[in-house]
């Protein structure tokens, strides 16, 4: 079964932090996603992932970079946390460019921003 | 990106009645569709897709869906739900810009 594991379940940060949330895959899927989930809005794509290195921006990357030093590893940062950025992140990944492929995702971080 | 809307926010049901969840889509050429789902608790997971041939698609716990191309629609059904399907059913669309763009989901309550 792929796993797709991220960091922490929970977490709390101040306005104005720099905050780090971690997703890792043991599958070797190329593909790496970065999500965040609000009521009624569904799922939105902050940033994307091809390779390693390699990062394209979603429909809402503001606010955030992400960083994919390694195959199986794609961080999101948030470089200055604000409170309009509490939500749920969830990351995904699949194997590779085939637009069949599904997507396989983790158990999200809830992210508050105080 | 695409834009996909599911047409119920909060559908409630008693067990044994049918469901059906609307999902359209906004663009003309070829595309993939998703159905997803979130059971309580657990993460969100693949119920069934459609990339061509036959229009009807079946997935998984008697799931099933129907590609209609004229009305930009990929409405998921399921004859009888049980308590268990209580869940986030979210429609999910990719075109040829390899993005995967999702509805805002419907919650389904099925009341014992």
């Amino acid at each position: 079964d792929v796993k797709v594991t991220q960091s922490s379940r929970y977490l709390v940060k101040r306005t104005g932090e720099k905050v780090f949330l971690e997703c890792v895959q043991d599958m070797d899927h190329e593909n790496m996603f970065w999500y965040r989930q609000d009521p009624g809005l569904g799922l939105r794509l902050i940033y994307f992932s091809y390779d390693v290195k390699m990062k394209e921006k979603g429909d809402i990357p503001e606010g955030y970079s992400v960083s994919r030093e390694k195959k199986e590893r794609f961080s999101l940062i948030l470089e200055s946390a604000s409170t309009n950025q509490t939500s749920m992140y969830l990351c995904a990944s699949s194997p590779d460019r085939d637009l069949y492929n599904e997507q396989f995702f983790g158990p999200g971080t809830r992210l508050t921003v105080l | 990106a695409q834009s996909v809307s599911q047409h119920n926010h909060h559908v409630i049901l008693s067990e044994a009645a049918s469901l059906e969840l609307g999902c359209n889509y906004s663009y003309g050429g070829t595309v993939n569709l998703f159905w997803y789902v979130q059971y309580p608790g657990q993460h969100l997971q693949l119920l069934l897709k459609y990339f061509s041939g036959d229009p009807l698609v079946k997935g998984i716990k008697g799931f099933e869906a129907e590609f209609i191309k004229s009305k930009f629609s990929f409405n998921l059904r399921k004859p009888s739900v049980q308590w268990s399907d209580t869940a986030e059913y979210f429609c999910a669309v990719t075109s040829n810009d390899y993005k995967l763009s999702f509805g805002a989901g419907t919650t389904v309550t099925v009341r014992a």
